[in-house]
Order: structure tokens, then sequence, then C-alpha cells
């Protein structure tokens, strides 16, 4: 059974870079048929998709986040990273990794979710 | 970028009754890429629904959805107090709408 776990520091400091990791287990970030995604949820709010990298390392992010967000993929550790820069206080949020389907683009497999704060 | 907007932002229903969730794409979607999620408080969202109609596995089918274009649906038949959650529909695995938010009344 395919799981994903986030992680990474759970506090940022204004104007650093946020960086997690996902690791996947049960299956391979080497599939064809699978795409993987960040998403995050600020608190009492709703969802925002990030972006989305591909086994071959092609790369879809959020415009309003584009200047900010990298995206990547390493297939040989089974993981897949996001690195967010100049993070504000409008960063602190749930942070969720996911797998998306090729062909019907829906988020079949969600990780847990790793709570980011940014504060000094 | 396509907007989607949810309609109504919250739904107060009765378990038994039927629960009707709107989703509108403000240019169209491809029906092959519109899906539906149920989240509820602490947990990771839940994919009910992608292809804009095909359940995901384990969904009971008193979830169904339907429509194309800008236009899209989600339907709970009957609802059971385990339903009472929030649910977003998305596009092309990108775009979430604001949520719905389904609440006992």
């Amino acid at each position: 059974q395919l799981q994903l776990q986030a992680s990474g520091p759970g506090l940022v400091k204004p104007s650093e870079t946020l960086s997690l990791t996902c690791s996947v287990s049960g299956g391979s970030t080497g599939n064809t048929s699978y795409y993987w995604g960040w998403i995050r949820q600020p608190p009492g709010k709703g969802l925002e998709w990030i972006g989305t990298v591909y086994y071959s390392g092609s790369t879809y992010y959020n415009p309003s986040l584009k200047s900010r967000v990298t995206i990547s993929v390493d297939t040989s550790k089974n993981q897949f990273s996001l690195k967010l820069t100049s993070v504000t206080a409008a960063d602190t949020a749930v942070y969720y990794c996911a797998r998306r389907m090729q062909v019907v683009g829906g988020l079949d497999v969600w990780g847990q979710g790793t709570t980011v704060t940014v504060s000094s | 970028e396509t907007v989607l907007t949810q309609s109504p932002g919250t739904l107060s229903l009765s378990p038994g009754e039927r629960a009707t969730l709107s989703c509108r794409a403000s240019q169209s979607v491809s029906t092959s890429y519109l899906a539906w999620y149920q989240q509820k408080p602490g947990q990771a969202p839940r994919l009910l629904i992608s292809g804009a109609s095909s359940r995901a596995t384990g969904i009971p089918d008193r979830f169904s959805a339907s429509g194309s274009g800008t236009d899209f649906t989600l339907t709970i038949s009957r609802l059971e107090a385990e339903d009472f959650a929030v649910y977003y529909c998305q596009q092309y695995g990108r775009t979430f709408g604001q949520g719905t938010k389904l609440e006992i009344k």
C-alpha cells in the first residue's frame, strides 16, 4: 500500500527558505502513471495547489507561487521535495504531499500533512 | 488560469437528506480532469470522485457526480453522520475550489 510521509522543519524564519521532503513507500516515484505534488492549507482556510513534478523532472507550478517554488524528484531515493523561498507569515500552513493520477488528474493518495509555521 | 467557484459556502442538512454541491469553472474544464474531495477536521483530504463521475476505491455509491464544461455537481443521496465535512472540487490536479462546508442541521 502506497504511503507518503512529508518531513521537514516545523518552524522557519521570515525571509528564509522552507524545505520539505516527501518520502514514498510501497510504490515508486519512477512510475510513469503518476505525478507527485504539493498542496498546502493555511489555518482555517481552503486547499491551495503549490505544484507538481513528474518522474522525468518536468514541473508545473501555481502561477501565484512560481517565482518562489522549486519542486524536484529523486527517483533513486524514492522521494520528492519542495523548496519555497522568501517565506512570510502567509506561508504558514499544513503542507501535504500527494500522488496525482496521470490519466484523470485526481490526487488519490495523500500524506498526513506537516505543519510549517513562519515566525521569528 | 481557471477559477473554480463552489456553492453554497455552507450547506445545513439533516441525516437522510440529499445534498447537492456545485462547482462552477471560469472556463471549460475537461471532464476527465475534474475531481472531488472530502476533508474532515485534522485529516488530509480524501479523493471521492475523479474523471468528473468515477468513484474512487472504497467510496460508497451514495456519492455521485456529474457535469461537463463549466458546471459540475456532487450529490450525496442520503446523508449519513460521517458525511458532514468540507468538500472541494479540483481541476486538472491543480486549482481547487474554495470548498463547501456540509454541516448538520
